[in-house]
């Protein structure tokens, strides 16, 4: 069965430092990864998303993931992070049979200024 | 290009009673997903439509039903309403179609309140 694991419930980094958000994935054949954000009180916004090629994938606000295949990893990375950033995100991973989506638990990002 | 729009935002029902949510995809999309979210259990899966059928299922009881309109609009239904029942819920439409691989785009929920 597909799934996605974010075994962080919440983390905390200083404004301007590096951000690393956690999720891996387990499922058969080639998987489909995303990225979403959530402000409070909004619907999830879409930040990137790993379909084939190259394993470091750029996305909005200056997010970008790698993708890892041995280590069956999907993180979300920002080089300088910004109080702006502090929200909630979801990993997901797509269904490349059934198109079904799958989501992490999310984690909870703030950024302290 | 219009987003996926949710309605009601806000509502407010008793135990017992139920409830009619509706979604409008975005012009073109086909596939509309429903997610419930709570605190506690995080974004839960409720079904997906696709061209007016239902292609994919979570795990809710039967109290949870949907459908789509030949438009793409979709609803759902949540009969004889539970405390529990008490979430945001969040509609999402794609392309899903072949060998698309879109992103789903989702509304900014509905956030119902049980009493």
């Amino acid at each position: 069965a597909q799934s996605v694991a974010q075994p962080e419930d919440q983390v905390n980094v200083a404004e301007g430092n590096p951000l690393t958000v956690k999720c891996t994935y387990s499922v058969s054949g080639n998987p489909y990864l995303f990225w979403y954000v959530q402000y409070p009180n909004r619907g999830l916004q879409f930040l990137l998303k790993y379909i084939t090629g190259d394993n470091l994938v750029k996305g909005s606000y200056g997010f970008e993931a790698e993708f890892n295949k041995s280590q069956t990893s999907f993180h979300l990375k920002k080089p300088s992070a910004l109080v702006s950033d502090s929200a909630l995100y979801f990993c997901a991973v797509r269904d490349s049979g059934t198109y079904k989506y799958i989501f992490g638990t999310g984690t909870r990002l703030k950024v302290l200024a | 290009k219009a987003g996926v729009t949710q309605t009601p935002r806000y509502l407010i029902k008793t135990r017992g009673q139920q409830v009619t949510l509706s979604c409008s995809p975005i012009s073109g999309h086909r596939s509309v997903s429903w997610y419930q979210q709570t605190p506690g259990q995080g974004l839960q899966f409720l079904f997906e439509y696709f061209s007016e059928t239902q292609r994919n299922k979570g795990n809710f009881p039967g109290r949870f039903s949907g459908r789509q309109f030949s438009n793409s609009r979709s609803e759902m239904n949540v009969s004889t309403l539970e405390l529990g029942d008490s979430a945001l819920y969040l509609c999402a439409s794609s392309l899903a179609t072949g060998t698309n691989t879109g992103e789903l785009f989702f509304g900014e929920g509905s956030r119902l309140t049980v009493l």
